[in-house]
């Protein structure tokens, strides 16, 4: 299955600022994902937003959603250090069961 | 959240060997398990989708005889990987999923390396 776009692949910022993310997709889907992953380490779900919501927030999350668009962003408030990661859209396409991840973007959040 | 683990977290072995990992479903029935494989600074690549008491589902491109996966109860899962190389030497991800809504949850990963 062919992974969709996330921009920017790396993002450097301060700690207390805001970080955003985007993810594009290609095909129909049930709903998006967003996972954390620390260096070498295994997933971490942060959020699900299905297709037929547009936005969603959870503690410092915000996440949107445009499916005419095929695209998502995910907002990091207030930044910590901690947030340090790579962060991974996933989509559940229309059909399949299995995620189909994009290419990810690498946060680093300096103190 | 459901809990996934994966045994071992982290294997070293030697070219030509066969190597198994473990994926575990310890508080549900996954009536699926997907596994996954992550290259260094990649993404997830889905390997192969596996439903309990039938064959596994390889995605284009995976050899299904040099990764053979068992699903064989609806809490385990195994991937071995067969005739190792270093090519193969990745980090490898199991998912399991239940019934409906069929959410997924993700083990802690195996880090694969061959000498």
């Amino acid at each position: 299955s062919q992974q969709g776009e996330e921009d920017p692949q790396a993002l450097s910022i301060q700690e207390g600022e805001n970080a955003t993310m985007n993810c594009s997709y290609k095909t129909s889907i049930n709903n998006l994902q967003w996972y954390r992953q620390n260096s070498g380490r295994g997933l971490v779900h942060l959020i699900l937003i299905r297709s037929n919501e547009r936005e969603k927030h959870s503690g410092r999350l915000r996440v949107t959603l445009d499916t005419s668009k095929k695209s998502s962003s995910l907002l990091i408030t207030a930044s910590r250090a901690a947030d340090t990661a790579s962060y991974f859209c996933a989509t559940l396409d229309t059909g399949r069961r299995a995620l189909t991840f994009g290419s990810g973007t690498r946060l680093q959040v300096q103190p | 959240g459901a809990v996934v683990s994966q045994h071992p977290s982290w294997v070293i072995c030697k070219s030509g060997t066969s190597v198994k990992i473990e994926c575990r479903s310890l508080d549900f029935q996954a009536t699926t398990m997907f596994w996954y494989r992550q290259f260094p600074k990649q993404s997830l690549m889905l390997m192969a989708t596996s439903n309990e008491g039938s064959k596994a589902t390889y995605e284009q491109g995976v050899e299904k005889d040099k990764f053979l996966i068992n699903h064989a109860s609806l809490t385990l899962s195994t991937l071995t990987v067969t005739s190792a190389h270093p090519e193969d030497s990745s980090f490898y991800i199991c998912s399991a999923q239940g019934d409906y809504p069929y959410e997924q949850y993700f083990g802690p990963g195996t880090r694969l390396t061959v000498t």
